[in-house]
């Protein structure tokens, strides 16, 4: 099975800084890799599918990149609402495999 | 509007089973693949388990193969998970979403979530 790992597990940082959250695969996926956030008591909603799609709805300042088994999610300037969990996941044919999140703080 | 209603969770003891479903609307539900997700207290994002638009083909996670079975009744626009043999480590929160199709396994829409709790 393939693995995803998620770094850091944790982040602070300050509203405006530009912040990156990466994730990396066992082995090769190609562009299937999709990005949720995720807020205390709710469901993850989705912000980037099949790498670096934006999803319809999602703030521009979310962005992904990366192909293979890098892969990367940029917040370009980090806003008071971005405070959250954001979860990494391998969307293949049957193979869904979640990394293990990185909960993003607001200093 | 694409709606995802779960329901079915409870309280119950190691080695009973449950069944959850996940009621859709707002899409044509039989094109698209189902899957279950859950997430246990204070913890990460766990994939149960998919099924495709037509029921031809099932997939899921080793910690549940063999014990779970997920089903969809395309006639009633519902997703179930049959949950056999419960454990402790079973307890959380269980989801259901719509992949966004076109071979692309994403989940675009989540339901609420139902709580499930393995617990004597």
């Amino acid at each position: 099975d393939i693995q995803m790992t998620q770094s850091p597990s944790t982040l602070s940082a300050f509203v405006g800084d530009r912040v990156t959250i990466t994730c990396r695969a066992s082995q090769s996926i190609s562009s299937w890799l999709a990005w949720y956030q995720q807020k205390p008591g709710k469901a993850p909603k989705l912000l980037i599918y099949k790498a670096s799609n934006l999803e319809s709805g999602v703030p521009s300042r979310f962005s992904g990149s990366g192909s293979g088994t890098e892969f990367t999610l940029t917040i370009s300037s980090l806003q008071p609402d971005d405070s959250a969990t954001y979860f990494c996941q391998h969307c293949d044919y049957f193979s869904e495999t979640f990394g293990q999140g990185t909960k993003v703080e607001i200093k | 509007e694409v709606q995802l209603l779960e329901s079915g969770g409870d309280l119950v003891q190691p080695g009973e089973s449950l069944r959850l479903a996940c009621a859709a609307s707002g899409f044509t539900f039989r094109s698209y693949a189902m899957t279950w997700v859950r997430q246990a207290p204070g913890k990460g994002l766990e994939w149960v388990s998919v099924i495709s638009g037509s029921s031809d083909a099932t997939h899921y996670a080793d910690s549940v193969k063999g014990r779970f079975t997920t089903s969809r009744d395309n006639s009633k626009n519902t997703l179930y998970l049959e949950m056999n043999y419960l454990r402790a480590e079973d307890t959380a929160v269980y989801y259901c979403g719509k992949t966004r199709g076109n071979s692309d396994f994403s989940l675009h829409y989540w339901g609420q979530g139902t709580l499930v709790t393995v617990s004597s």
